[in-house]
């Protein structure tokens, strides 16, 4: 079964406009975190933001927030004001339980293209 | 800040031959975790170390191997390499402490094509 949903293939987002990249999640273990990473075309995978299951606010790194719906299983990432270089592709990822070296499951990721 | 170093960063080999893989995790962190990223795809979970030992075992052949050294760096081998081994590896680091985030920092990955 697919643990974490991306039903966005692409999205051409304005500059400066903002962004929002739904990501849905399937998990029976109470205990878990998600994550964002960003891979530019150069292919590094960027690590934007985390978000553990028992955190109450949700979480933000600058321009990034992680808008964390724990009853409807979603984990949106938006981005305010994108910039040019916001361009990439987008994954959303999920690790299970609460072991230090538990792997993480992407999403098949999101296509960001900003229009200048 | 230091972050995960791999090398190397493109590595070319032919079918049958084997290749090695390092990762030098970002210092003080002492998990390391390998995936595999093919072309247009997620990247995979292969295998990772917590503290030196393995940990947690995804879709890794049985043609590779890996491990954790003392100084907590890893190596990937793989042999009898397959054109459809090519991929982009990643290597990635957090650091094990109770109650943590865990979250992981990926390396820059090794490109590797089999021809």
């Amino acid at each position: 079964a697919q643990k974490i949903t991306q039903t966005q293939p692409g999205m051409f987002v304005q500059e400066k406009e903002a962004v929002t990249l739904d990501c849905t999640y399937d998990t029976s273990d109470p205990s878990y975190g998600l994550f964002w990473y960003k891979q530019p075309s150069s292919g590094e995978m960027i690590f934007l933001i985390y978000q553990g299951s028992y955190d109450q606010q949700n979480a933000t790194e600058g321009r990034y927030s992680l808008n964390f719906q724990k009853a409807r299983k979603s984990a949106n990432l938006v981005i305010s004001a994108s910039q040019l270089g916001d361009s990439a592709m987008y994954f959303c990822a999920m690790r299970e339980g609460r072991s230090s070296a538990s792997k993480i499951i992407f999403g098949s990721g999101t296509r960001l293209s900003i229009r200048p | 800040a230091a972050g995960v170093i791999q090398s190397p960063r493109h590595l070319i080999k032919e079918k049958r031959e084997t290749a090695t893989l390092k990762c030098y995790p970002i210092p003080r962190h002492d998990t390391v975790y390998w995936y595999q990223q093919g072309p247009g795809q997620d990247p995979q979970f292969l295998i990772s170390f917590y503290e030196k030992m393995q940990s947690d075992k995804g879709s890794i052949p049985d043609r590779f191997s890996a491990q954790q050294f003392s100084d907590y760096h890893s190596e990937l081998n793989m042999s009898s390499l397959e054109l459809g081994d090519s991929a982009l590896y990643f290597c990635a680091s957090s650091l094990g402490v109770a109650g943590g985030t865990y979250e992981q920092y990926f390396g820059p990955g090794t490109r590797l094509t089999v021809t």
